[in-house]
């Protein structure tokens, strides 16, 4: 039974540009949360795609965007990349909006 | 703003000793507490949790300490393996908040042979 399922895994990228990170949740579930995690920090909720539709978000500006497919796997785009956007990026699947995250080995996006 | 302070930032045990790890949260309102363990290259992992109904929960060498009324919660390792050197989070959600997770600031474990 496959995990949560993220690519890239590793991704550099020049500030200003655009990117997209993609997340397949585990087997079962159909909701999908993305956090952010820094080097040596933990990690922080970026936002939470339920039924195709955005449920929940953390403070993050509008740069930050996502989208949930009828399949449940999901995307995180980020637009006008900065410096400080460089971080492992954490897709976390769920059933429901319930506990129980499963998380995936995140994309590490690092922004030159 | 919702904040859960965990610490210490990093800690060093020899094999077989017990590791203990501390948080610290502000918002009543969160009714679960998981903690996860997080290796190099890895997603965090869930390890165990415990709601605020129960004060201890163990689960073999892990077990996790709550008091509600000192807001505070802890992780126990018993006989620490150096397999068990990983960074370490606590966490807190509500169920209001659709479950979101508030993160420690993490732990770093590093058990010696």
């Amino acid at each position: 039974d496959a995990g949560v399922t993220q690519s890239p895994t590793h991704l550099i990228k020049t500030r200003g540009q655009q990117v997209t990170l993609r997340c397949s949740p585990k087997s079962g579930h159909d909701t999908v949360s993305w956090y952010q995690q820094a080097l040596g920090q933990g990690p922080q909720f970026i936002f939470q795609y339920y039924e195709e539709e955005e449920r929940q978000r953390g403070n993050f500006p509008d740069r930050f965007s996502g989208h949930q497919f009828p399949n449940y796997s999901s995307e995180l785009n980020v637009n006008a990349l900065l410096l400080g956007d460089s971080a492992l990026y954490l897709c976390a699947s769920s059933l429901g909006i319930g506990d129980g995250y499963t998380f995936g080995s995140g994309t590490r996006l690092t922004v030159v | 703003q919702q904040q859960v302070k965990q610490s210490p930032q990093s800690l060093i045990v020899q094999k077989g000793g017990i590791s203990i790890i501390n948080c610290a949260y502000e918002n009543t309102a969160f009714d679960y507490f998981p903690w996860y363990q997080q290796f190099p290259g890895k997603g965090p992992a869930l390890l165990i949790a415990i709601r605020p109904d129960v004060s201890e929960k163990k689960e073999g060498r892990f077990t996790i300490s709550f008091n509600k009324s000192a807001k505070q919660f802890s992780l126990h390792i018993m006989d620490s393996q150096p397999g068990d050197s990983a960074t370490y989070f606590c966490a807190a959600s509500t169920v209001r908040s659709g479950s979101r997770l508030t993160f420690g600031e993490g732990t770093q474990l590093t058990v010696n042979p």
